[in-house]
């Protein structure tokens, strides 16, 4: 089936790092995504991963998967307050369709 | 190019009416694909192009929806006799190649039927 679940909502410090996380139910997914939404804007991509990788970093940005227990993690490093959006995590396999999650929340405050 | 534009980017109808949203993907993507987004969920796929073929289509996309992309460059949106629950913002995403990972957005088109 599919189903991607996010927790909705992440408060963090400016500076400290955020995880955002997301599990998964389609074992033949291939690559997994993020992706960043502003208010009033559109999706943009900030880093995927492939299916038989386990991490990919990516400068403040490191994403963890297991693949075992179908789990997604978004690492970002020395939060801004710029980082304050919604992320959304997406799988896709073979119809290269993207399946989203319902999104979190992240707030950075001072 | 300055990436995949979408218009209008705001529509208000009333319920009833017909109403047409138009797509411009990045030059050269040959995917393209349609997505709506209600408030506190994400996107969900509606259907998708490759070139002017209409490839696959969603279970969400009733018989009131027809999109097209008849020269395999812009792409059009068709929601006919619209309903309240029509309302959302519809997104736009272009990507190069099967092997390209990267599908591209849009800003969308918020509707909202009154």
């Amino acid at each position: 089936g599919e189903d991607v679940e996010q927790s909705l909502f992440l408060s963090v410090r400016e500076g400290d790092s955020s995880v955002i996380n997301c599990t998964y139910t389609d074992s033949s997914s291939t690559y997994l995504y993020w992706y960043k939404q502003e208010p009033g804007a559109g999706l943009q991509l900030l880093t995927y991963i492939f299916s038989n990788m386990d991490m990919k970093q990516d400068q403040r940005l490191t994403v963890l998967l297991n693949k075992k227990d179908k789990h997604l993690s978004l690492r970002i490093a020395d939060t801004q307050t710029g980082d304050s959006a919604i992320y959304f995590c997406a799988e896709t396999h073979n119809t290269d369709k993207l399946i989203f999650g319902t999104g979190t929340r992240l707030q950075v405050f001072p | 190019d300055t990436g995949v534009s979408q218009d209008p980017r705001h529509k208000i109808t009333k319920r009833g009416q017909n109403v047409t949203f138009r797509c411009d993907p990045i030059s050269e993507h040959n995917r393209l694909y349609w997505y709506r987004q209600t408030l506190g969920q994400g996107p969900e796929f509606l259907t998708y192009f490759q070139n002017e073929a209409q490839l696959e289509k969603s279970r969400l996309l009733s018989d009131r929806f027809s999109a097209e992309r008849p020269k395999g460059s812009f792409s059009t949106l068709e929601i006919q006799r619209t309903e309240q629950g029509d309302s959302a913002m519809y997104l736009c995403a272009s990507s190069l190649a099967r092997d390209n990972t990267e599908a591209f957005f849009g800003q969308g088109t918020r509707l909202t039927v009154v």
